[in-house]
């Protein structure tokens, strides 16, 4: 079994970059897609990336997604921060024995 | 536009089976795999399954003894039953949609129902 770990939350300023990580325990992060998922509050989670870096129709290009292998790690990267990304943050990756596994979640604070 | 519904009682009994059904309107419940997954207050997310619209099905191996996912096609709903529950199942259930992939197997929602509560408590 594998885990992904996410920081317990980040903090950043409107119109600014923030990038949120999520490492996985053990297996390479690469050989399985990461997606991430943004809960904003009292409301359902919603998809902001699929397979790795790809964004459904809707997302704005201000969100982006890539993995590292080299630190096994994927992140989350929103540019022009604006108060509505406030939400808490979710990555979630798979293998052969754990069909669907999630990180702890992240939250985004906008000041 | 697909739309997810999740219905079933927000109380259960300790020790009794939580039922809920997920109705899909918008689309067809055909190709798509669809999913259970659940927030216990003020914490994460965790998958407790899905189910493809044939009725093949996989779990999470810690649920798995507890859970059973089916399938109406002609209703175009999917329920989740989950046996001898604690205070631990306390939690918001959510359902959601999972494309097929090239590698048949799905591993990521697209489309999420609103969520509903249910509290284990007698």
């Amino acid at each position: 079994n594998f885990m992904l770990t996410q920081p317990h939350s980040v903090s950043e300023s409107p119109g600014k970059t923030v990038t949120i990580s999520c490492t996985r325990s053990s297996g390479s992060i690469a050989s399985n897609y990461v997606q991430w998922y943004q809960q904003r509050p009292g409301s359902a989670p919603t998809t902001v990336i699929y397979e790795d870096n790809q964004r459904p129709s809707g997302v704005p290009d201000r969100f982006s997604g890539s993995i590292d292998s080299s630190s096994n790690s994927a992140s989350l990267t929103i540019s022009g921060l604006k108060t509505e990304d406030e939400a808490d943050y979710y990555c979630q990756s798979y293998d052969s024995s754990n069909p669907w596994v999630f990180g702890g979640g992240t939250k985004l604070t906008v000041l | 536009q697909v739309q997810l519904q999740e219905s079933g009682p927000g109380l259960v009994k300790p020790s009794e089976t939580l039922s809920l059904t997920c109705t899909v309107s918008g689309g067809s419940i055909s190709s798509y795999y669809w999913s259970w997954i659940r927030q216990p207050p003020g914490k994460g997310l965790e998958w407790i399954g899905y189910i493809y619209y044939s009725g093949s099905t996989n779990y999470n191996p810690s649920l798995k003894s507890r859970v059973t996912i089916s399938v109406d096609t002609s209703k175009n709903q999917f329920s989740l039953k989950l046996s001898s529950v604690t205070a631990a199942d306390t939690a918001v259930y959510y359902c959601a949609r999972a494309p097929p992939t090239i590698f048949g197997t799905p591993y990521y929602m697209d489309v999420w129902g609103k969520g509903t509560t249910v509290t284990v408590s007698s």
